[in-house]
């Protein structure tokens, strides 16, 4: 079974601020992927960024950077330089590398961001 | 442009009363699926197509059907709504089932259950 643990419920920060996010995640698989998906209060999921299980390499892009360890099967999420337009919901979620899109997401980290 | 439109956004239906949401896509992609977020929770998957086969997750309730007339529409009846089935309902589409398209998803139908 798969399963995807955010034990963060709710974290607040003030802007300018960085904050990291944390996601465990349980698979019997070898071959997997991860997501971090970000909900504002218009409701949509957005999209943020896909990891498989063989590229261990952490990744930036902008304000946003991933740490992903399978040693401690974590896949986390800093956000640098906080701003009040990042308050949002935010998911971690694990697939089934034949089924991709089928996700299982985490229960979901609530960011506040106060200016 | 939104690339995934669901509609309603709200919708309010009494305790039994069949209703039905709508999903429609622009992106032509083979795949929709249908989430329920109940409060606070994440969301789960309740069934997806891929193209026109009907995929159910086991621990769907019966209660939970859906169609898809064509590659553009999807719906989600439910049949005899009950109390615990107010939710957020969240539909997605992606190209393909595998991890190496991206799931694009509406901005959902808040379901409230009177």
């Amino acid at each position: 079974a798969q399963k995807v643990t955010q034990a963060q419920t709710e974290i607040s920060v003030v802007e300018k601020e960085d904050v990291t996010l944390d996601c465990v995640y349980e698979t019997r698989d070898t071959t997997y992927y991860l997501f971090w998906y970000k909900q504002p209060p218009s409701g949509e999921l957005v999209f943020l960024i896909r990891r498989n299980s063989f590229d261990e390499q952490n990744e930036i892009s902008g304000r946003y950077s991933w740490n992903f360890q399978k040693s401690t099967s974590s896949f986390n999420f800093t956000i640098t330089a906080s701003q009040v337009v990042d308050s949002a919901v935010y998911f971690c979620a694990l697939s089934r590398a034949e089924y991709g899109n089928k996700l299982v997401f985490g229960a979901g980290t609530i960011l506040r961001v106060k200016s | 442009d939104a690339m995934v439109i669901q509609n309603p956004r709200y919708q309010v239906t009494q305790f039994g009363k069949p209703v039905t949401l709508s999903c429609s896509q622009t992106l032509n992609h083979n795949v929709m699926y249908w989430y329920q977020q109940k409060s606070s929770q994440a969301p789960k998957l309740l069934f997806h197509y891929y193209d026109k086969d009907f995929n159910n997750e086991a621990d769907t309730p019966d209660n939970f059907q859906s169609r898809r007339p064509n590659t553009s529409f999807c719906f989600l009846d439910i049949r005899s709504p009950g109390l615990g089935d107010a939710a957020m309902y969240l539909c997605a589409t992606s190209r393909d089932l595998g991890a190496n398209t991206e799931a694009f998803f509406g901005q959902g139908t808040r379901l409230t259950v009177v």
